[in-house]
């Protein structure tokens, strides 16, 4: 099967600081997508980017398919960034369902 | 916005117990799907369903049991609950492009 191998697996900040989540994968996909797990446990979908740039507020993703890895940026970060942040893939290609990394979790000091 | 919900959102029960952890969504998505977490750990999917009469089992193997018989409702069974049962149970559902939007969850704990 796919692996999908998330990094940092940790990272504590100041308010303020920028941050750079980085997701790769072992093969071919055309969905990811890049979630937010509250410390509540709520999952909330960020991005669906298979390929390119998006941009929301503070967050943004790129994802270079052709080299397998996306990245989610984080800029001004708040405390109620904290959590943790997951991708997945689709894997297979097709099978509409999704395959999650173990997620990196953030924490956002005061 | 989707909406998906899912009750208990806590429970704790005594081992040996049937118990049906219940799963609705009011956007009209043919597609549901239960995922199992552990504390701070990843998702893994444990079933899902392309509509109405359609079950799948996911990639880790799970002793609980689903059903589809309303579009909305996908309620997931488990008929004698041990304690190695005891994690979050997150529903999702989809429609185009499989992004996915996630109930609360229920966390369950067998004593």
């Amino acid at each position: 099967g796919i692996q999908v191998e998330q990094s940092p697996p940790d990272l504590i900040l100041q308010e303020g600081a920028n941050s750079t989540l980085r997701c790769n994968f072992s093969d071919s996909v055309n969905n990811l997508q890049w979630f937010h797990q509250n410390p509540w446990g709520q999952l909330i979908n960020l991005f669906y980017i298979p390929s390119g740039t998006k941009q929301n507020g503070r967050l943004s993703a790129t994802t270079v398919a052709t080299e397998r890895y996306s990245l989610l940026y984080i800029s001004s970060s708040q405390t109620t960034d904290s959590g943790v942040y997951f991708c997945a893939v689709e894997y297979p290609q097709g099978a509409q369902k999704l395959v999650f990394g173990q997620g990196t979790r953030l924490t956002i000091n005061p | 916005e989707a909406d998906i919900y899912q009750t208990p959102r806590y429970l704790v029960i005594g081992t040996g117990k049937k118990i049906t952890l219940e799963c609705s969504q009011t956007m009209g998505h043919d597609k549901m799907y239960w995922y199992q977490q552990d504390p701070g750990m990843e998702l893994h999917l444990i079933h899902y369903s392309y509509g109405v009469n359609s079950t799948e089992k996911g990639d880790l193997s799970s002793e609980s049991t689903v059903s589809r018989i309303r579009t909305e409702h996908f309620p997931l069974t488990l008929e004698s609950a041990r304690p190695s049962h005891t994690s979050q149970y997150l529903c999702a559902s989809s429609s185009q492009g499989i992004t996915l939007h996630f109930g609360n969850g229920t966390r369950l704990t067998v004593t």
